[in-house]
């Protein structure tokens, strides 16, 4: 039962583009999303957080937003740099509940070529 | 370096064996959570442990247990391996739950 979800297994975009990374959710409990973003042989880094509270947060070149009614969130990487090539994963909790574990999408393989 | 300690690296073991995988979180994180990442597959959840207690259990498998311990690292055990364990094991902590989580390094577990 996948409760977030990539639709995008990979992405492919042009140096000083915008990437967008989408991803949506099934459980209205979620009230905190992030994203990670993952090297070969790494462990997945944290990149940037949105509360339920929000609709938008911005960090640098990253920008999360989030679409409550939709259960859609996205995010944006401008201008895009080879750096960036990555797999990026979105998670989302419930920090409401008990529980509050990470739920994580299966990931997007962004590819910024130059 | 996100703080988080994992050891080994690199595992190679033979099918049937028992290994234990190590983790310390980072100083101050009371939530530590295990993950596996199969060969192009996402992350697995596998448990998450906060302050010594068991609080969430994902698809971990009858084979594998794990426990945190009073100084807060903790230990992810698996027996009876089989060809199909072979992944990376991740562990993560976070301050409480559902917050942001630092990963460790992981762990590549090789079966033969």
């Amino acid at each position: 039962d996948q409760q977030v979800k990539q639709n995008s297994p990979s992405l492919s975009v042009q140096e000083g583009r915008i990437s967008i990374l989408n991803c949506d959710y099934t459980n209205s409990m979620f009230d905190y999303f992030l994203w990670y973003k993952k090297y070969p042989a790494e462990g997945p880094t944290f990149l940037i957080s949105i509360s339920s509270i929000k609709d938008k947060n911005e960090d640098g070149r990253f920008t999360v937003f989030l679409n409550k009614s939709a259960k859609h969130l996205s995010l944006h990487i401008v201008p895009s740099q080879p750096g960036d090539s990555a797999v990026y994963f979105c998670a989302a909790s419930a920090r409401s509940s008990t529980l509050g574990r990470l739920y994580f999408g299966r990931g997007t393989q962004l590819t910024v070529w130059p | 370096d996100s703080g988080v300690t994992q050891t080994p690296k690199h595992l190679i073991t033979a099918t049937g064996q028992r290994v234990t995988l190590r983790c310390s979180p980072r100083s101050g994180d009371l939530s530590v959570y295990w993950y596996q990442q199969s060969l192009d597959q996402g992350l697995q959840f596998l448990i998450q442990y906060y302050n010594g207690e068991e609080r969430a259990k994902g698809n971990i498998l009858e084979r594998f247990s794990a426990q945190q311990f009073p100084d807060l690292h903790s230990e992810l055990n698996l027996s009876s391996l089989e060809l199909g364990d072979s992944a990376l094991y991740f562990c993560a902590s976070s301050v409480g739950w559902g917050t942001e989580a630092f990963f460790g390094q992981g762990t590549r577990l090789t079966v033969v």
